[in-house]
């Protein structure tokens, strides 16, 4: 059984291109959460999914990001006209239910940056 | 505003010691689940251990173990026999109120391990 998969693992944009992460949950998981690292910070929770559906988007800038988790294919985390402040680790992890108590696992992170 | 403090940003161990990482955090729930996770420098996130709050008995997972005090809020992890493939950042996180499984996480401590 695959774990979470994301790519890409590196991704370098210029400022104001749009950047596209992906992240493939486990096999049987239908609940992804993102979150976002900035260097020598914790993960910081920017918003959970299910299929078709967000749940929870309260972590995320109002502005230039997105996500989607389609009926078929991985869920992407979007972000339009990056700036430097974007640059960072983003990690995806998935569940099989919604819930505290059940455990996130988590994909390898793609690094931002944008230069 | 729920919180969590790693009041270590950086400890060091010698191999085969003992060390433990302290963690405080601020939650009005009477139940929920607390979390440890590691960060290695490929910074994949794993999960190392896992208490339930209304459990009195600390959680143990072979050489991991923690100390939960619940009336203090405080969720240290205890390393023992410590080998050169600890070392890496130790973040402690336990789930928003009322949220669907996020995560609120500390800043991390960087767990040195010396030979």
């Amino acid at each position: 059984n695959a774990g979470v998969m994301q790519n890409p693992r590196h991704l370098v944009r210029r400022r104001g291109q749009e950047a596209r992460l992906r992240c493939s949950p486990m096999k049987g998981h239908s609940h992804v959460y993102w979150y976002r690292q900035l260097p020598e910070e914790g993960l910081k929770f920017m918003v959970y999914l299910q299929k078709e559906n967000i749940i929870d988007e309260s972590g995320m800038p109002k502005e230039r990001f997105s996500a989607e988790f389609p009926k078929e294919g991985p869920s992407i985390l979007r972000i339009q006209q990056v700036v430097r402040g974007d640059s960072a680790a983003y990690f995806c992890a998935s569940s099989p239910m919604a819930g505290s108590s059940y455990e996130q696992y988590f994909g390898p992170g793609t690094r931002l940056t944008v230069t | 505003a729920q919180t969590v403090t790693q009041s270590q940003p950086e400890m060091s161990v010698q191999e085969a010691e003992t060390v433990t990482l302290s963690c405080t955090y601020d939650t009005s729930e009477s139940d929920y689940y607390l979390f440890w996770y590691k960060q290695p420098p490929s910074r994949q996130m794993i999960l190392v251990i896992r208490q339930e709050a209304y459990k009195q008995q600390n959680a143990t997972e072979n050489r991991f173990s923690v100390n939960f005090q619940k009336a203090a809020k405080s969720f240290s992890l205890k390393i023992s026999d410590s080998q050169l493939g600890d070392a890496a950042m130790y973040f402690c996180a336990y789930p928003v109120r009322g949220s669907q499984g996020n995560l609120i996480f500390g800043k991390g401590t960087k767990l040195s391990v010396k030979p």
